[in-house]
């Protein structure tokens, strides 16, 4: 079946450290990969998205993920989190028309 | 320009009752889609609509479900007979074309069913 998978329900971590949230895809999927993040009582916004070319990519926020073919992985990394980026993080990918979610990472910023 | 807008925000209902869901996506888009978030299911696929026809209906859980779109804009979720499960945040989206790479996603409306 296809399907997107994160592996991390909650990421806990302090104020100016890195974070990376992990996130898989069955390689029956395509490859046009997405992050959203939901904050506390709002909508999903685009934070970035893979669709060909440089396997590195910026989005907003200083946020950025890596398209890796081979390990079917396009994790979510940021070098320095602020307490406003607590969120719960969502990885998907288009299923011919339609968004195949992942479960969804809560991250928890701590001052 | 606007953005995709979803009302009501909230809706409490009683168990058996009928409601409707509202979105209106932004103007000019074509692709409009339903989706629901719950507890125990996460972020699932409900329905699309390309214009004013729905293609794929895969999505829908039960035949208490329905939606349509008219005017190719305003687009109508019906749940009838609500229970309990049906509790849930449903999200709509839209995007410019059908096989438009980004959807965006309006802000939900959280349905409570007692």
């Amino acid at each position: 079946a296809q399907s997107v998978t994160q592996l991390d329900s909650q990421v806990p971590v302090f104020e100016e450290a890195p974070v990376e949230l992990r996130c898989n895809y069955s390689s029956s999927v395509s490859v046009y990969l997405f992050w959203y993040v939901q904050y506390p009582n709002q909508g999903l916004q685009l934070l970035l998205k893979y669709l060909s070319g440089s396997t590195l990519v910026k989005g907003i926020n200083g946020f950025e993920a890596e398209f890796n073919k081979s390990q079917t992985s396009f994790h979510l990394r940021k070098p320095s989190v602020h307490i406003s980026d607590t969120a719960e993080y969502f990885c998907a990918a288009i299923n011919t028309d339609k968004l195949i979610f992942g479960t969804g990472t809560r991250l928890q910023v701590f001052p | 320009g606007a953005g995709v807008s979803q009302s009501p925000s909230n809706k409490v209902t009683e168990k058996g009752k009928d409601v409707e869901l509202r979105c209106d996506p932004i103007s000019g888009h074509t692709a409009l889609y339903w989706y629901r978030q719950s507890l125990g299911q996460g972020l699932e696929f409900l329905i699309y609509f390309q214009g004013n026809s729905a293609p794929d209906k895969s999505g829908l859980p039960s035949d208490r479900f329905s939606a349509e779109r008219t005017g190719g804009s305003v687009s109508t979720l019906t749940i009838q007979r609500t229970q309990q499960e049906d509790s849930a945040v449903y999200l709509c989206a839209s995007s410019p074309e059908l096989y438009s790479d980004t959807q965006y996603f309006g802000p939900g409306t959280r349905l409570t069913v007692l």
